[in-house]
């Protein structure tokens, strides 16, 4: 049990729709991250939040975009789904603010299917 | 730019065998490496993590992982596998000090009877 929740756990969207996947982080947590993992490969970084902030981006579209509220829980939004979005998206907290070798906690994801 | 190469995308062993699963990175400073194992349908569970304090790093399950910066490996071992060992493995880079990890492509390990 690692204290990040997410949800939903499971969705199906229809290409060209909008999703919102929900994160919350571990308690004392300032740090969120979202990755995506495609079937058979490893998590793709997308992007972080630090303190309400965006603090990195991955190499993905405009049209993934997130939040981070001020209980440091945080939103992942897609818009325009496309069918290879498919995939599960996991978030990660972490006590940032630039400390180096935190330990890095993952939800249970978040898997989406665009049909 | 950091990176990791997982070498091997699946490993068989039977069970009682030593688990050998190979980590190389490739960074131009000193890394902060983890390993996450990954069970089917799961999220990712961190098995254990090098940030320079000891060159052998333990870790949950049994695991144990060494850092050899003249062979920038971090190779990920276990004495004797279990059944309940088979899982994906991940061997991530922590990029700078923004808590973004960098996976390996990952390596599926069965154990058999």
């Amino acid at each position: 049990e690692t204290g990040v929740t997410q949800s939903p756990t499971h969705l199906i969207k229809t290409r060209g729709q909008q999703v919102t996947l929900r994160c919350s982080s571990q308690s004392g947590h300032n740090t969120v991250s979202w990755y995506q993992q495609a079937l058979g490969q490893g998590p793709q970084f997308i992007f972080q939040y630090y303190r309400e902030e965006e603090n990195g981006r991955g190499n993905f579209p405009p049209r993934f975009s997130g939040l981070q509220f001020p209980n440091y829980s945080s939103e992942l939004n897609v818009n325009a789904l496309e069918l290879d979005d498919s995939a599960l998206y996991l978030c990660a907290s972490s006590l940032g603010g630039g400390s180096t070798g935190n330990t890095i906690y993952f939800g249970e994801g978040s898997w989406l299917t665009v049909v | 730019a950091q990176s990791v190469t997982q070498l091997g995308s699946h490993v068989s062993v039977s069970e009682g065998a030593l688990v050998l699963l190979r980590c190389n990175y490739s960074s131009s400073v000193p890394p902060y490496l983890f390993w996450y194992v990954q069970y089917p349908n799961q999220g990712l569970q961190l098995l254990l993590k090098y940030t320079s304090a000891a060159t052998l790093v333990k870790g949950i399950n049994g695991f144990e992982a060494e850092f050899k910066k003249s062979e920038t490996s971090f190779h990920l071992t276990k004495p004797s596998a279990h059944m309940s060992d088979a899982a994906e493995y991940f061997c991530a880079v922590s990029d700078d000090n923004t808590d973004k990890l960098i996976f390996g492509t990952g390596t599926r390990l069965q154990v058999f009877p």
